[in-house]
């Protein structure tokens, strides 16, 4: 596809469950972000990968995030043991990589603990 | 440590009337670009403008215009002639331009409503 792609869309889990969300970004795009939007609020960045390189978790909240990705294509972020307040959009967005250039997002995945 | 702040948190006009959407900025960064992004109802985050702090000259597209000051450190966004289309949550956001750091600082957004 021209986007970002996301999936699932939406995502309803029990408290203390792991979930996968995944992340297909725009075709040759090098550098891919993952950003977490808590409902009301602005985005919060959690992990960023570029090409290679070891990727940037400076933002990641606890060891119960993690995320990888596949080459340049697909990443996957997954969350262990699920807390209520893990209950956001999750973002994820793609760029060129040469440092100056807009990042473009997906559509999000709406993830809900209960 | 960088932080952008959008203290209107909602504002509401009635259609044809101008609005401005403020931010301001805090970085220790000499050079960063600036962004707005506008989020509509669907979700989706879309990219209207990046600039680079070398450049304050003011820029004008269709109904849309940004005013850089960098010596208040204000990125601010006027709609003229609001449209019922324009109502979205709108996030004016931060990134270096050189080092490693690559990742978007995001204000809080400000939540648009243009009533018909």
């Amino acid at each position: 596809g021209a986007g970002v792609s996301q999936s699932p869309s939406n995502k309803v889990t029990e408290k203390g469950k792991d979930v996968e969300l995944r992340c297909d970004p725009i075709s040759g795009h090098t550098a891919l972000y993952w950003y977490r939007q808590r409902l009301g609020q602005g985005l919060e960045f959690l992990i960023y990968f570029q090409g290679n390189s070891a990727p940037d978790k400076s933002g990641l909240p606890s060891d119960r995030f993690s995320a990888e990705r596949t080459g340049e294509s697909v990443s996957t972020l997954t969350i262990q043991r699920t807390q209520q307040e893990d209950s956001a959009v999750y973002l994820c967005a793609s760029s060129g990589g040469q440092g100056f250039d807009e990042q473009y997002f997906g559509p999000g995945t709406r993830l809900t603990v209960t | 440590a960088q932080k952008v702040t959008q203290a209107q948190t909602e504002i509401s006009v009635v259609e044809k009337e101008d609005v401005t959407l403020d931010c301001v900025y805090e970085t220790r960064d000499t050079t960063y670009y600036l962004f707005w992004y506008k989020q509509p109802p669907s979700g989706e985050l879309v990219f209207l403008i990046r600039r680079n702090s070398f450049d304050e000259q003011n820029e004008i597209s269709g109904r849309y215009s940004w005013n850089f000051q960098k010596s208040t450190s204000s990125f601010n966004f006027t709609i003229t002639a609001s449209q019922v289309v324009d109502s979205a949550v709108y996030f004016c956001a931060l990134r270096p331009s050189s080092g490693s750091a690559r990742q978007l600082t995001f204000g809080s957004g400000t939540q648009l409503t243009v009533l018909p």
